[in-house]
């Protein structure tokens, strides 16, 4: 086990649907991530939260969102999503830059997600 | 180099077979280099980190070697085993004014049969 957990671990949605992806690290980690896996891709950076504010956003789409109430939880909120955003959503979490860690990042299992 | 390239892409081996996978990445711009090993429905784990030119890592059966100057890194595997099936990810990490940024390779596949 990493430490971070993800529910649920599959999810299958119309694209009227709201749903949320939930991710929890038990490793008292500073930052946490989303990424997106399609297939035949290369694991896709979402969004990066640090100490609970937003650092990164990748140019994601605004159906998708993101919320991180504090540094243990990371949300990601659905909303009319469309077939091509049917991937693996992959949750990690590091302790974040500025120690010498080299950012080693605990991934969770990942949700699969389905937009019918 | 612009980005992390990993090959072969998959891999079938024999069990005891030894076996070896590369990932390149841009030689300028180098802060990290990190392998994770993923099995099917479960999570990407953490292999090494490697940092500087020559690094060598030994976990058990599996190491791992860094050039940087170059820009590549070998993933060896000594006495495949059928536990070893997996994708292999590597991913590059620039340095450290970029902030947070992995970038991974697709990915080397590898199964191994008894």
């Amino acid at each position: 086990e990493t430490g971070v957990t993800q529910t649920p671990r599959h999810l299958v949605m119309g694209m009227t649907n709201k749903k949320s992806l939930k991710c929890e690290q038990h490793l008292g980690h500073n930052a946490m991530y989303w990424y997106k896996q399609s297939a035949k891709k290369p694991l896709e950076l979402m969004f990066v939260y640090s100490l609970e504010e937003r650092v990164e956003n990748n140019s994601v789409p605004s159906r998708f969102s993101p919320e991180c109430p504090n540094s243990s939880h990371l949300f990601l909120h659905l909303h009319t999503l469309q077939p091509e955003d049917s991937a693996l959503y992959l949750c990690a979490s590091s302790r974040g830059m500025g120690q010498t860690n080299y950012n080693e990042q605990f991934f969770g299992p990942g949700t699969r997600l389905t937009v019918l | 180099i612009l980005n992390v390239e990993q090959s072969p892409q998959s891999l079938h081996v024999q069990e005891g077979d030894s076996t070896n996978f590369t990932c390149s990445f841009p030689s300028s711009n180098f802060y990290a280099l990190h392998w994770y090993r993923w099995e099917t429905a479960k999570s990407p784990e953490a292999l090494f980190v490697m940092t500087l030119n020559g690094d060598e890592k030994k976990k058990g059966r599996i190491s791992a070697t860094l050039n940087t100057k170059e820009g590549y890194s070998y993933l060896y595997i000594k006495g495949s085993q059928p536990e070893d099936s997996a994708t292999y990810l590597c991913a590059h990490q620039p340095n450290s004014n970029s902030g947070y940024a992995l970038n991974f390779g697709k990915g080397t596949s590898l199964l191994v049969t008894p």
